[in-house]
This record gives structure tokens, sequence and C-alpha cells, in this order.
């Protein structure tokens, strides 16, 4: 039992590669979020994704696209990366509803955009 | 303006000491309520749910204020393990979008 899988850990791109983030999860959860954390910002919401189909633009969506494709995966992809957006992503899930619902995050990928 | 904020610390505290973080948030529509703990950029994990009643864990009491719109969480009796982040965060949209404040760094001395 994974819970929830991010790859890869640690990615360096160049201005202007692109790149997708993966992550998926076995807990059958519903909610999906991709939030990403800079010093001293906290987690800030990026895209989630309420079930499976639906994605809505969290806080910073600028940059970035999303495709939730099933109920297990929602990648997060960069399409012209830019410095900017050097930054360690985290992947969550929640059942929302649950009456112990919570936040479930991955481990973390650190992407750095040269 | 963040929809939910936190004063960010650092607070530096002795052994022993209490410590209490507020979190204010701006929507009033928010439905759930956490405190998660993030040691050292890994992953933050949750600390406790925030209920309407306010609720206790052991050292950690957390209290919700609808009125004035905040969160706060009490630590008693503080533990150099308790050295951490600790960021609240807001649920709306029918809880599934969360939203986390910038964070409070605690350090606890010896």
């Amino acid at each position: 039992n994974a819970g929830v899988t991010q790859t890869p850990k640690f990615q360096v791109l160049k201005t202007g590669q692109s790149m997708t983030l993966q992550c998926a999860q076995d807990m059958n959860h519903n909610s999906m979020y991709w939030y990403r954390q800079d010093p001293g910002m906290g987690l800030r919401l990026i895209y989630y994704s309420a079930s499976e189909g639906t994605t809505d633009k969290g806080e910073v969506p600028n940059g970035y696209n999303v495709s939730r494709l099933n109920k297990r995966e929602f990648s997060l992809r960069l399409e012209s990366a830019a410095p900017s957006q050097t930054s360690v992503y985290f992947c969550a899930t929640n059942l929302v509803g649950a009456t112990n619902e919570k936040l479930f995050f991955g481990s973390g990928t650190q992407l750095s955009v040269l | 303006r963040k929809e939910v904020e936190q004063d960010p610390g650092p607070f530096n505290v002795p052994e022993g000491a209490t410590v209490a973080f507020n979190c204010t948030y701006s929507n009033s529509a928010s439905q759930s309520f956490f405190w998660y703990r993030q040691d050292c950029r890994k992953e933050p994990k949750l600390l406790m749910s925030v209920y309407s009643s306010g609720n206790e864990d052991g050292r950690f009491t957390a209290q919700l204020n609808r009125a004035s719109q905040y969160i706060s969480l009490l630590i008693r009796d503080s533990k150099l393990s308790d050295s951490a982040t600790y960021l609240c965060a807001g649920g709306y949209s029918s809880a599934s979008k969360i939203i986390f404040g910038s964070g409070t760094r605690l350090s606890i001395r010896p």
C-alpha cells in the first residue's frame, strides 16, 4: 500500500523545457491536489481535482496544466519551464466528506529550472 | 492578500513553555479547518482537524472562532521535538479546495 506516489523526486530543467510531474494514489480518494512550496510561502495551491474528470484552478495556476484522466492519477505539466517555477511540488489526496478527512501528501518533487 | 494568513514567526520558546498560534481566514464559506506540522521541507502531516466546538489532543488544543474568522493552536508543556513549521489550512467549495497559510516556524530551546 504505497499511499501517494510522486515521480520524479528531483528534476533539473533548462528554461523553456517541458515536463510532467506524475502523481498516483491507491487510497480510492476522490480529491487530488498539486501544491508548490517556496521558502517562507507555505503551500500554494496550483490546481485541484474534486473528482475524476474535473479540475479547478487554485491560487497560482499560471504556467501549469493538469490532467485527471482517472481516479488514481493526477498529473501536472509545465509546458515551458521558467526559473520562477523552481520549487518543491507536493501532490496530495483527500477523501472529502469522510469523518476523518485529511490530506495525504506525496514525498515531494524538487524542481530546479535553470 | 492570501485567503489564509499566519504570523510567520519564528517563535523561539523554552522547553516547557506554552505557545499559541493564530491563523485568520478571509473566506467565510470555509467549511473545514486543519493544523499541519512540517519538518525540514518534508511533506506536511496532519496534526489536528479543527472543529467548531474546539478539540484537544494531549498537549495540543485547537479552537475555531467563526465570528472573527480565525483558528488557533495551543501547545502546552512544549518539547524539543515540537520544533517544526505549523501550517493552518481551510477548506471550502464543498471542502475540496484546501488553502494553506504560509506557516509559522516554532523553535523550542532547551
